[in-house]
């Protein structure tokens, strides 16, 4: 079945800089890669997604990019500011195949004032 | 679109005894899913559901565990003779169809804790 690694762990930057969270998926019938935001106490929430014909999306300051054939997706949030402290999630999904989303271990990214 | 609800929000329960949590998806998504989440680990899939058919159950799933969605609308998961391994985050999360066209929403879980 489908296994998704994530890193890093943890990660803490200052206000105003980037931040980039890195996954790897071993399916590579895998379609569909959402990112999750999950703030303390909350269920998940999405916050980007792309699909496997697409390589990049942007959506204000959050950026994923694809690489179908490294199997390498990304998570880049420019501009960093403390409310985007939380745990990040990414996921992988097989439309077809066993259809429900399989998740990283969770990045906690913490921005600094 | 009110969300997706789980209820209760906490539940704390003795270690042997039975516990039923809810979960009312967003109204017309006919896909609905449990996950399990532990402190520092992403979601786990536990089971989903496409209207009333149980599509696929995980491994995670034991014979104590049980999912229903009767009417293809709200589901239940009951948890029979719980154990401390047990305690967890059990969040549901609804689509429209598959992911892949439609996205996943969560609710915000239901906290369990067996002493």
């Amino acid at each position: 079945g489908e296994n998704v690694e994530q890193h890093p762990s943890t990660l803490s930057v200052q206000e105003g800089d980037s931040a980039v969270i890195k996954c790897t998926y071993s399916d590579s019938a895998s379609n569909y890669f959402p990112w999750y935001k999950q703030e303390l106490g909350k269920g998940p929430q999405l916050i980007i997604d792309i699909r496997s014909n697409v390589g990049e999306k942007k959506d204000q300051r959050i950026a994923v990019t694809l690489n179908k054939t490294a199997k390498h997706f990304s998570l880049h949030i420019t501009e960093t500011q403390p409310e985007d402290s939380a745990v990040y999630f990414c996921a992988a999904f097989t439309q077809g195949g066993s259809e429900k989303l399989v998740f990283g271990k969770g990045t906690k990214l913490t921005v600094n004032p | 679109d009110t969300g997706v609800s789980q209820n209760p929000r906490h539940k704390i329960t003795k270690r042997g005894q039975n516990v039923t949590f809810r979960c009312d998806p967003i109204s017309e998504h006919n896909r609905l899913y449990w996950y399990r989440q532990t402190l520092g680990q992403g979601p786990e899939f536990l089971t989903y559901f496409q209207n009333e058919a149980q599509l696929e159950k995980s491994r995670l799933l034991s014979d104590r565990f049980s999912a229903e969605r009767p009417k293809g609308s709200f589901s239940t998961l009951e948890i029979q003779r719980t154990e401390q391994g047990d305690s967890a985050m059990y969040l549901c999360a609804s689509s429209r169809g598959g992911s892949y066209n439609s996205p996943l929403h969560f609710g915000n879980g239901t906290r369990l804790t067996v002493t």
